[in-house]
């Protein structure tokens, strides 16, 4: 049981470069979200989707899109990378019953992004 | 000001020691995360709990839903316990989609 699965593990960007990350999870989660981490702040929510067939902004979804593929995949794309998406980026899923849920989230072990 | 607050953003411990994390926050919440991130490492849930206490082998967590405020404790310590700890909540009454995230504490537990 593979859980979340994130790739690449590290990518380093030049300025202007567009790369996708790709988020597979093998729970049947409904709900898929894309964090990233940065020093001395929070983990930030970019975007989620609640469903297959749905997305939404997070707090910090500039200069980002995102794709929900199917019920297991949700990728993020960075267009045209910029310095200040240097970060760690996290996804994590969760199963959602009409809003409401008892159930944890599971995080992948993250993407090293470095954007020169 | 941050909804959810950490302290202390630093510990450091001999091994052994009972070790006591905080966080306190500010919306109202349905349930609370303690999450464990290790250095260069992914984040794994610990405990999710709404109300009362959890027990996991040496660490337990504890929540006061009036008092907006949980504990994270761990009892005889490990060097191998080292690593970030952080504290979400999933707010109510709105979304219950999101989850906010303090800024984590780094615990050292020195052998």
């Amino acid at each position: 049981n593979a859980g979340v699965t994130q790739t690449p593990k590290f990518q380093v960007l030049k300025t202007g470069q567009s790369m996708t990350l790709q988020c597979a999870q093998d729970m049947n989660h409904n709900s898929m979200y894309w964090y990233r981490q940065d020093p001395g702040m929070g983990l930030r929510l970019i975007y989620y989707s609640a469903s297959e067939g749905t997305t939404d902004k997070g707090e910090v979804p500039n200069g980002y899109n995102v794709s929900r593929l199917n019920k297991r995949e949700f990728s993020l794309r960075l267009e045209s990378a910029a310095p200040s998406q240097t970060s760690v980026y996290f996804c994590a899923s969760r199963y959602l019953f009409a809003g409401v849920s008892n159930q944890p989230q599971h995080f992948g072990d993250g993407t090293r992004l470095s954007i020169l | 000001k941050n909804e959810v607050e950490q302290s202390p953003q630093n510990l450091t411990a001999q091994e052994g020691e009972f070790i006591t994390i905080n966080c306190s926050y500010s919306v109202g919440i349905s349930a609370l995360h303690w999450l464990q991130q290790h250095p260069g490492g992914g984040i794994v849930s610990l405990f999710m709990l709404s109300s009362g206490k959890k027990k996991h082998g040496r660490l337990i967590a504890t929540i006061n839903i009036q008092e907006k405020h949980s504990s994270l404790h761990i009892t005889a310590s490990h060097p191998r316990d080292s690593a970030v700890y952080i504290c979400a909540v999933w707010h109510s009454g709105g979304s219950n989609y999101k989850l906010t995230f303090g800024k984590g504490t780094l615990l050292t537990v020195n052998p």
